[in-house]
C-alpha cells in the first residue's frame, strides 16, 4: 500500500528565515509527485509535479526536489503569505493512472512577520 | 482556462436529512472526477471517482453516493445524513486516463451535522 509521511507536522518561521519540508513516501513504482499548497478553509492549489529523481522545479520563493525516497520543498526568504498547510500525493491505482491519489497529512507552516 | 465550482460553501443539517453536493467543471472534455472528504487531522481520503457519464467507482464503502448526470457534472448525495458524515468534502477534477496529470480541487463544501 502506498503511503506518504509529511515533517514536520508544524513549522514556524520569521519572514526571511528559510527551511525545507520534508515528503516522504513508499511507493511500487513512482509515477510522479504532487505538491499542494492549501489555505484555511480551501481546496488544495497545485503546485508542481516531479517525475523522477533529480528533477527540480521552482515558482517564486518555493523550489521542489526529488530523490528515489522523499522529496523537499525549499522555502527561501519566505513571507507572511506563504503561511499555509503544504501536502505532498503520490499517484496510485492501476494501469497507469493517476485517479487514486494517495496524501500525506501535510505541514503546517506559519511564516511570522 | 479550465475553473471548476462546488455549492454551497457551507452546509448545515440534521443527522437523517438527505443531502445533494455539486460539483461543475468548465473549461474541459471528458475529465476524470472525484469527491473527497478532508477530516483534522486524517489528510484527504477519496471517496468517489468517475470516468465517465454514468461511470462511478466507490473508495470506501459509506453512507454516501455518488452520481455523475452530464459529462461536467459531479453530484455527491446521501439519503439519511450521520453524524460521522461531518466534514470538509472537496470536489477534484484531472484530465483523462493515460497521462500522470495533477488533480485540480474546487474550494470544497464544509458540512456539519447536527
Amino acid at each position: 500500500e502506498d503511503q506518504v509521511t509529511q515533517s514536520p507536522e508544524a513549522l514556524r518561521l520569521q519572514e526571511g528565515e528559510s527551511s525545507s519540508l520534508n515528503c516522504s513516501y513508499t511507493v511500487s513504482g513512482l509515477r510522479g509527485l504532487f505538491w499542494y499548497r492549501q489555505d484555511p478553509g480551501k481546496g488544495p492549489e497545485f503546485l508542481f509535479t516531479l517525475y523522477s529523481a533529480g528533477e527540480e522545479k521552482e515558482k517564486e520563493r518555493l523550489k521542489a526536489t526529488l530523490t528515489k525516497k522523499e522529496s523537499f520543498l525549499h522555502i527561501t526568504a519566505p513571507k507572511p503569505e506563504d503561511s499555509a498547510t503544504y501536502l505532498c500525493a503520490v499517484p496510485g491505482g492501476s494501469g497507469g493512472s493517476n485517479y487514486k491519489l494517495t496524501f500525506g497529512k501535510g505541514t503546517l507552516l506559519t511564516v511570522n512577520p | 482556462s479550465q475553473t471548476i465550482h462546488q455549492w454551497p460553501a457551507t452546509l448545515v443539517q440534521p443527522v437523517g436529512s438527505p443531502l445533494s453536493l455539486e460539483c461543475t467543471v468548465e473549461g474541459t472534455s471528458n475529465p476524470n472526477l472525484y469527491w473527497y472528504r478532508q477530516a483534522a487531522g486524517r489528510g484527504l481520503q477519496l471517496l468517489f471517482y468517475s470516468v465517465g457519464i454514468g461511470q462511478i467507482s466507490s473508495e470506501v464503502p459509506q453512507n454516501l453516493s455518488a452520481s455523475r448526470p452530464q459529462d461536467r457534472q459531479f453530484i455527491l448525495s446521501s439519503k439519511k445524513l450521520l453524524l460521522s458524515d461531518s466534514g470538509f468534502y472537496l470536489c477534484a477534477w484531472s484530465v483523462q486516463w493515460g497521462s500522470n496529470q495533477p488533480q485540480h480541487f474546487g474550494d470544497g463544501t464544509r458540512l456539519s451535522i447536527l
